[in-house]
């Protein structure tokens, strides 16, 4: 089945850094999501990219859809302690769009 | 607008009990899902559905139910309580490709 590869599993900057991941695909996605989970809460949708190349900001936040549609890549910029949570990318399975596929995510811990 | 709410937060069962988790969305979505995360295990899909009346099968459905009878509302049932269902059960709503996800619900299973 389809895959969303999403590493290392937890990565751990200093307060004001920036910070770069990315997630894989061996299949072509049409849709690019990245969502944000803080403990003991949801997901929240932080960015839905729709386009290949596309390029979408959100406050600190960027987010690109890879011009292969086989990849994304997140980047926070000037991280504060906020920041910490689980980052998951996601996209709808080929030729099921009523399911998304999800990355195992990415643990952000925050250094103040 | 609420978005995605589930009720309850919280619930602790003993093995065999029976139970239904309730999810209501307000923006008038057409998908809904039905999620549990275990650590290490990422998001699994349990079950899903399409529009009213319908529902289909996930990755992980054995032992559980669902009904799809408002379209506002999706159940999720647990006929008998395993402690293997001891798990946070997130519920989410889709529309052009994107899910809106509740808060969870944290069900243990002694």
């Amino acid at each position: 089945g389809q895959q969303l590869n999403q590493s290392p599993q937890s990565m751990f900057i200093q307060e004001g850094e920036d910070v770069s991941m990315n997630c894989t695909s061996s299949s072509i996605f049409n849709t690019w999501l990245w969502y944000k989970q803080e403990p003991g809460e949801g997901p929240v949708l932080l960015i839905a990219l729709y386009k290949a190349g596309e390029l979408t900001s959100n406050g600190r936040l960027t987010a690109q859809f890879g011009i292969t549609r086989k990849d994304s890549f997140l980047n926070i910029s000037a991280s504060i302690p906020s920041d910490v949570g689980i980052y998951f990318c996601a996209g709808p399975y080929t030729g099921a769009n009523s399911k998304l596929t999800f990355g195992k995510g990415i643990t952000l811990s925050v250094r103040p | 607008n609420a978005g995605v709410t589930q009720t309850p937060k919280f619930r602790v069962l003993k093995t065999g009990q029976s139970m239904t988790l309730l999810c209501a969305q307000d923006m008038n979505h057409e998908y809904m899902y039905w999620y549990r995360q275990d650590p290490g295990m990422g998001l699994r899909l349990i079950h899903y559905s399409v529009g009213e009346g319908t529902t289909a099968k996930g990755e992980v459905p054995d032992g559980y139910n669902v009904s799809r009878l408002k379209k506002q509302n999706f159940l999720l049932g647990l006929e008998s309580a395993a402690p293997s269902q001891t798990s946070v059960y997130f519920c989410a709503s889709m529309r052009w490709d994107t899910q809106y996800f509740g808060p969870g619900t944290r069900l243990t299973v002694l």
